[in-house]
């Protein structure tokens, strides 16, 4: 079935570090794909998507790849900040299954000052 | 503002103690869902629901109950709740989508942490 699997966190680094969390999926078809954010005590939210192969979502400094050949979707950025510190959640999307959102287990980010 | 909420955020309750927890959206969505988000596990959808009096099962329905009565709500019941039923459950809800079109925005809530003893 349709999957996504993530790198296997917690993932700790200073300020300023480079990141990069590791996203790869499984689907029948052409998903889109989404990162979202969950901050202590709130929701989800949406930080960036990509549709179709080789677009580029970005939002916030994060940058992730839609790439079909390796059906990854990894999450970069290249200077964290301690309020980067949330669960971030590799998700995919297919026009079947009513819009069912399918995630990753999730990686848990901790940024030190 | 536009917004999902979930009410309560926390409950604490016993085995076989029927609760319900609520979900309203005041963005006019036709499309909700239940997740619950479990360690190691990442969220996985419970029900869903396309519009009005139309609900269906997701991933993980078992011990679970729900209904779509108006378009803003989307209460979600445990008959009779059970410890492996013990998570932090999410509501969502999203625009339904044209068909051909994969990409949706989901909007969650803040979460409700359900502990059952």
């Amino acid at each position: 079935g349709d999957s996504v699997t993530q790198m296997e966190g917690p993932v700790t680094l200073s300020e300023e570090a480079f990141l990069t969390i590791n996203c790869t999926y499984t689907a029948t078809g052409y998903p889109s794909l989404f990162w979202y954010v969950q901050y202590p005590g709130e929701g989800l939210q949406l930080l960036l998507k990509a549709t179709k192969a080789d677009d580029k979502g970005s939002n916030k400094g994060f940058e992730a790849t839609y790439r079909k050949e390796t059906t990854s979707f990894h999450l970069e950025k290249g200077s964290v900040q301690v309020s980067d510190s949330a669960v971030y959640f590799c998700a995919l999307s297919l026009i079947q299954g009513a819009q069912k959102l399918v995630f990753g287990q999730g990686t848990r980010l901790t940024i030190n000052p | 503002e536009a917004q999902v909420t979930q009410n309560p955020r926390y409950l604490i309750t016993v085995t076989g103690k029927k609760l319900t927890v609520t979900c309203s959206q005041n963005m006019n969505h036709e499309y909700m869902s239940w997740y619950r988000q479990d360690p190691g596990l990442g969220l996985r959808q419970i029900y869903y629901s396309m519009n009005v009096e139309v609900t269906d099962k997701g991933d993980v329905p078992e011990g679970y109950k729900v209904s779509r009565k108006e378009k803003r709500n989307f209460p979600l019941i445990l008959e009779s709740p059970s410890p492996n039923q013990t998570s932090l459950y999410f509501c969502a809800s999203s625009l339904r989508l044209p068909k051909r079109s994969s990409y949706n925005e989901q909007f969650f809530g803040p979460g409700t942490r359900l502990t059952v003893l």
